[in-house]
Order: C-alpha cells, then sequence, then structure tokens
C-alpha cells in the first residue's frame, strides 16, 4: 500500500531534549515535506526536499533542521525544542514533477514540549 | 508568487443542505489548484485537483469544484452535506517554478454540519 509514515504519533518532551521525528514514503517520490499545523494558521511548511541530498527552507525553518540522505527517508530533528515548537507536525510526498501531482500526507505527530 | 484565501475559518450547515467553502488564490503562471479535507486526528486526503483540461473538477465523496480564472477563484461545493463531510478543508495552490512543485495552503475552513 502506498503510504507516508511517521513516527511517532505521539511524543511529549522537555524543553532542550533533542529528538527526531521520522517520516518514510514508499512510492519513489522525489519531493517531500514538512508542515507543522496550529489552529487558526493552517499549514505552514517548514523544509523541503527535492530530492536526495538537496533541501531548503520552507516558511518557519527556525528550530528544525532535516537530511535527506535516502529517497524514502526524511527525518525532522529539534536539537533543543522549546515549548513554542508544540503543535501538529505533518510530513508529506509528491511525485515533484511540476504538474497536477497531488502531495500524499502521513498521519501526523502530535508534538508536546514542556 | 503565490497566496491563497479561504474567505470563511468556519461555514455551518444543516445535513441535506448544500455546501460553499470559498477559495481565492492569487499566481504569476498558470497555477495548479487543490482541495484537501483532513478529518479528526487525521493526515490531509486529496479531495480534487485542477487541471487545465476542464473548469469544473469532480472530486471524492460527491464535491466538485469550479475554477473562475477571472474570478481567481476554486470554489468548493458539495449539493447536499452529509454528517461524515464535517472536516477541516484547505485550499491549495501551487506555481510550476522551474518544474517543482512547492504548494501553498490557505488557512482552512472548518464544515459544521447539523443533523
Amino acid at each position: 500500500e502506498a503510504q507516508v509514515t511517521q513516527n511517532p504519533r505521539y511524543l511529549i518532551t522537555v524543553t532542550g531534549k533533542k529528538l527526531t521525528v521520522t517520516c518514510s514514503q514508499n512510492m519513489n517520490h522525489e519531493y517531500m515535506s514538512w508542515y507543522r499545523q496550529d489552529p487558526g494558521l493552517g499549514l505552514r511548511q517548514i523544509y523541503y526536499s527535492m530530492n536526495v541530498e538537496v533541501t531548503d527552507k520552507g516558511d518557519v525553518p527556525e528550530g528544525y533542521k532535516v537530511s535527506r540522505k535516502e529517497k524514502r527517508n526524511f527525518p525532522l530533528i529539534l536539537e533543543s525544542p522549546s515549548p513554542n515548537q508544540t503543535s501538529l507536525y505533518f510530513c508529506a510526498s509528491s511525485s515533484g514533477q511540476g504538474d497536477n501531482s497531488p502531495l500524499h500526507f502521513g498521519n501526523g505527530t502530535r508534538l508536546t514540549v514542556t | 508568487a503565490q497566496s491563497v484565501t479561504q474567505l470563511d475559518s468556519h461555514v455551518s450547515v444543516s445535513e441535506g443542505t448544500p455546501v460553499l467553502l470559498r477559495c481565492n488564490y492569487s499566481s504569476s503562471y498558470s497555477p495548479s489548484l487543490f482541495w484537501y479535507v483532513q478529518h479528526p486526528n487525521k493526515g490531509l486526503q486529496l479531495l480534487l485537483k485542477y487541471t487545465s483540461a476542464a473548469t469544473l473538477v469532480k472530486g471524492i465523496n460527491g464535491f466538485e469544484a469550479e475554477f473562475k480564472k477571472s474570478e481567481t477563484s476554486f470554489h468548493l461545493t458539495k449539493p447536499s452535506a452529509h454528517m461524515s463531510d464535517a472536516a477541516e478543508y484547505f485550499c491549495v495552490v501551487s506555481d510550476p517554478l522551474g518544474g517543482s512543485y512547492i504548494p501553498t495552503f490557505g488557512r482552512g475552513t472548518s464544515l459544521i454540519v447539523h443533523p
């Protein structure tokens, strides 16, 4: 089954404790992206990647890192989480061919930083 | 630069009545347009997408949207709401920048369906 898998679904951590949220897709998609969703603000893009070893900042990249060492994986790293990073995070992928290829989303990771 | 505005943060309808969720966009090029739906505690799912082949686009679950270039709109409609339609809806625009796909999301419209 074609899917985007995020882990974990729920995560509670403390300020400053490094964490990684994993994202994997099995559709051989070139484009992958991370979003955060906050009430009233919709989805805001954190980082995206057009292909292996190619990443770029989205609208809200501060406090986050990503890597794209393999095509299928695109982990989101919070080196020193802060409470303002408490949010619902989504990973998405698409073939990224510049046409009408839609995004495929994971089920989300709800992060709480205390 | 591209942008998208969803004109209503909340829309409330009764079951069996029509649904209208409004979306306006701006785009420097010929845009790609999408509607996604998010049910509670779920990821986003594609409802429909606009291709240049037809201005009236049919999606899943009886939804459709009409692309109106002169009005820069892509409103989502459904003739008769069902309780299961209660969800968050997102309008998305993208521009083909150098062959890549970098979408911009609207802030979402919460659809409330009353019995």
